[in-house]
């Protein structure tokens, strides 16, 4: 079974800044997607950012950008020029890549890091 | 609005008593998921339904929980004989079929208190 693990429960940021979250994930698979979710306070997760692991080019969206490791199973996420609105849970998820109607099969989540965004 | 809706969004109940909690997807999204959330964890996959038929239910999904997509739209998950540990978010998601790329949205998800 897959499994994902972020080591830092929490983590803080000054407006403005870059920080960087981690993520390691556990996997015998070799094609398989990987995504950075944020949950803000009493608000629905949505999705940040995604990776395709037979991409070697890093993904990036706007401010979010990941450094993806294969060989490490590694996959952590920046975020530049921090804004308060970035204040989250921030989860990292794993899901296995399958074809036909098997696809998009249910994400195996790490238990998330608090981000705080000091003004 | 055409997210994915979940009612009630809390529930406060006592032990024993059954619960049911409803999801509606975004509309057109034949894949429906269930998650469970419990406090300082992430999401834990409960269930999940390819139109009506449900495709699989994860080790989690006690004989007391039960879930159902009759129509292959709304899907409501039931509680029966509730304990102090089915206390938890409950998280819906959707996506547009089976493609890898189908991105899964989220609902606002419905928050259980057993007391």
């Amino acid at each position: 079974a897959q499994t994902v693990t972020q080591s830092q429960p929490e983590m803080s940021v000054q407006e403005a800044e870059t920080v960087t979250l981690s993520c390691t994930y556990d996997t015998s698979e070799s094609d398989y997607y990987l995504f950075w979710y944020k949950q803000p306070p009493s608000r629905q997760m949505i999705l940040v950012i995604r990776q395709e692991a037979y991409k070697q080019q890093n993904a990036t969206e706007n401010r979010f950008s990941v450094n993806f490791q294969k060989a490490a199973k590694s996959f952590s996420l920046k975020i530049s020029d921090s804004q308060l609105g970035d204040a989250a849970m921030y989860f990292c998820a794993y899901r296995s890549a399958t074809y036909g109607n098997s696809g998009n099969t249910p994400l195996v989540f790490g238990k998330g890091t608090r981000l705080s965004v000091i003004a | 609005d055409t997210g994915v809706s979940q009612n009630p969004r809390h529930k406060i109940t006592k032990r024993g008593q059954n619960v049911t909690f409803r999801c509606d997807p975004i509309s057109e999204h034949n894949r429906l998921y269930w998650y469970r959330q419990t406090l300082g964890q992430g999401p834990e996959f409960l269930t999940y339904f390819q139109n009506e038929a449900q495709l699989e239910k994860s080790r989690l999904l006690s004989d007391r929980f039960s879930a159902e997509r009759p129509k292959g739209s709304f899907s409501t998950l039931e509680i029966q004989r509730t304990e102090q540990g089915d206390s938890a978010m409950y998280l819906c998601a959707s996506s547009l079929g089976a493609g890898d790329g189908n991105e899964q949205f989220f609902g606002p998800g419905t928050r259980l208190t057993v007391l």
